[in-house]
């Protein structure tokens, strides 16, 4: 069975500085994705990464970069040049290929950025 | 930007009380979700919808819970008697392609359901 693990529930990080929030999965799908999201305290959840499991390079998507290591099964999200609006709590979460593509999500990591 | 977008934003509701809510997907999807997430907690899989069918579901969603595709648009989650712990956000969302592929899934505004 899938599943994600998260284990920062909080991060703090001042302004400007870049910051890698840790994911750690477990599939026995070989094919398969991983996602990031951010959810405001508006409650809203926002696509920001994809990482599909046969791609040869780290994603990256402006100041978002995935750090992905497929043997030690990390999906590490990093932000860089933090912004005080990048406070919010970020959900790692993967879609085995196989079967009808639901995601299953980790706990979350709430990420403060401080002035 | 083509976005999902979800109907009512918040709800409240006596226990016992059927509720309905309601999501029009991106237009040219194909696969439509219904995710929970308790206040505080993780996102959880509801169910999964294709060809106008269930495809996958989970252990949450029980005999209370069902889907519907009505008119090619609308896509409902209706729980026929609610209880205080469906008190929760109820996202939609949904995605362009099946299986392989990358495909994300857009997530709608969520709806806020308070049961009391």
């Amino acid at each position: 069975a899938q599943k994600i693990t998260q284990t920062q529930p909080g991060m703090f990080v001042q302004e400007k500085e870049a910051v890698t929030l840790d994911c750690t999965y477990d599939t026995s799908d070989p094919s398969y994705g991983l996602f990031w999201y951010k959810q405001p305290s508006s409650g809203e959840m926002i696509f920001l990464i994809y990482q599909g499991s046969y791609d040869q390079q780290n994603a990256t998507e402006g100041r978002y970069s995935l750090n992905f290591q497929k043997a030690r099964k990390s999906a590490n999200l990093v932000i860089s040049a933090s912004q005080l609006g990048d406070s919010a709590m970020y959900f790692c979460a993967m879609r085995e290929d196989t079967g009808f593509q639901k995601l299953v999500f980790g706990t979350g990591t709430r990420l403060l950025v401080s002035p | 930007e083509p976005e999902v977008t979800q109907t009512p934003s918040h709800q409240v509701t006596q226990m016992g009380q059927e509720v309905i809510l309601r999501c029009v997907p991106i237009s040219n999807h194909l696969y439509f979700y219904w995710y929970r997430q308790i206040l505080g907690q993780k996102v959880e899989f509801l169910v999964s919808f294709y060809n106008n069918e269930i495809s996958e579901k989970s252990e949450i969603f029980d005999d209370q819970f069902s889907v519907e595709r009505p008119d090619g648009s609308n896509f409902t989650l209706k729980i026929r008697s609610t209880k205080l712990e469906d008190s929760a956000m109820y996202f939609c969302a949904s995605s362009e392609i099946g299986a392989g592929g990358r495909s994300e899934a857009f997530f709608g505004q969520g709806t806020r359901l308070t049961v009391v």
